[in-house]
């Protein structure tokens, strides 16, 4: 166990609305991410972080931005929901290993999101 | 760039027979390979890894060998249990730069008794 929790873990909005997702580590893992899951698509990065305020783009960030304040908390938003964006969002934080060569991500349970 | 191929599901096998779920990667330099299991309801959990040419990754059954020369990393496991029906995803990740996993579309495995 990773340490990994999402909130919310079922939410349900509509197109037009902003939305949150949080994802909170208590390890102290320095590298969190942000993928999606959605049918013949495998999971996608949307956005990285690799610090406090350290964040980057994966390759589906469009609509999405990310903030990280403190270690703990990596926050995603939609800032505009739109029907596309109805998917499984996941977290993950990597944990380092000495030399950085091969470590593992370990997945938070994820957060199903349905944009009406 | 980056990619995983996995075989397309689902794979419909009954209790006891032999598994191999195909993964072929195509990488720059020299990637680390993970096989993720996702039960229904759940997220993905780490089921096994290598991080070099020839390593064998093995867990709870499951075995799968990085072999380079056919960029190749097949999941296998001899006995399969209806418990195993999951969702399993191929992934690289490369050993440079920020270390992205990068994921095939995943397989579905269906174990009846």
């Amino acid at each position: 166990d990773a340490g990994i929790t999402q909130s919310p873990r079922h939410k349900v909005t509509e197109t037009g609305t902003p939305v949150t997702l949080r994802c909170h580590q208590t390890e102290n893992h320095r590298y969190m991410y942000w993928y999606r899951q959605d049918p013949g698509h495998g999971l996608r990065l949307i956005h990285y972080s690799y610090g406090v305020k350290d964040t980057d783009k994966g390759e589906v960030s469009d609509g999405y931005s990310v903030s990280r304040s403190k270690t703990e908390d990596f926050l995603l938003t939609l800032e505009s929901a739109t029907s596309s964006q109805t998917s499984v969002y996941f977290c993950a934080i990597r944990g380092e290993l000495a030399g950085g060569i091969g470590e593992t991500q370990y997945f938070g349970p994820g957060t199903r999101l349905l944009v009406l | 760039g980056n990619s995983v191929t996995q075989m397309e599901g689902p794979v419909t096998l009954s209790e006891e027979a032999f598994l191999t779920i195909n993964c072929t990667y195509t990488a720059t330099g020299y990637p680390s390979l993970f096989w993720y299991v996702q039960y229904p309801g759940e997220g993905l959990q780490l089921l096994l890894k290598a991080t070099k040419a020839d390593d064998k990754g093995s867990n709870k059954g499951f075995e799968a060998t990085y072999r380079k020369e056919t960029t190749s990393f097949h999941l296998e496991k001899g006995s399969v249990q209806v418990s195993d029906s999951a969702v399993y995803f191929c992934a690289l990740v490369t050993n440079t730069g920020f270390q992205k996993l990068v994921f095939g579309t995943g397989t579905r495995l269906l174990v009846s008794p």
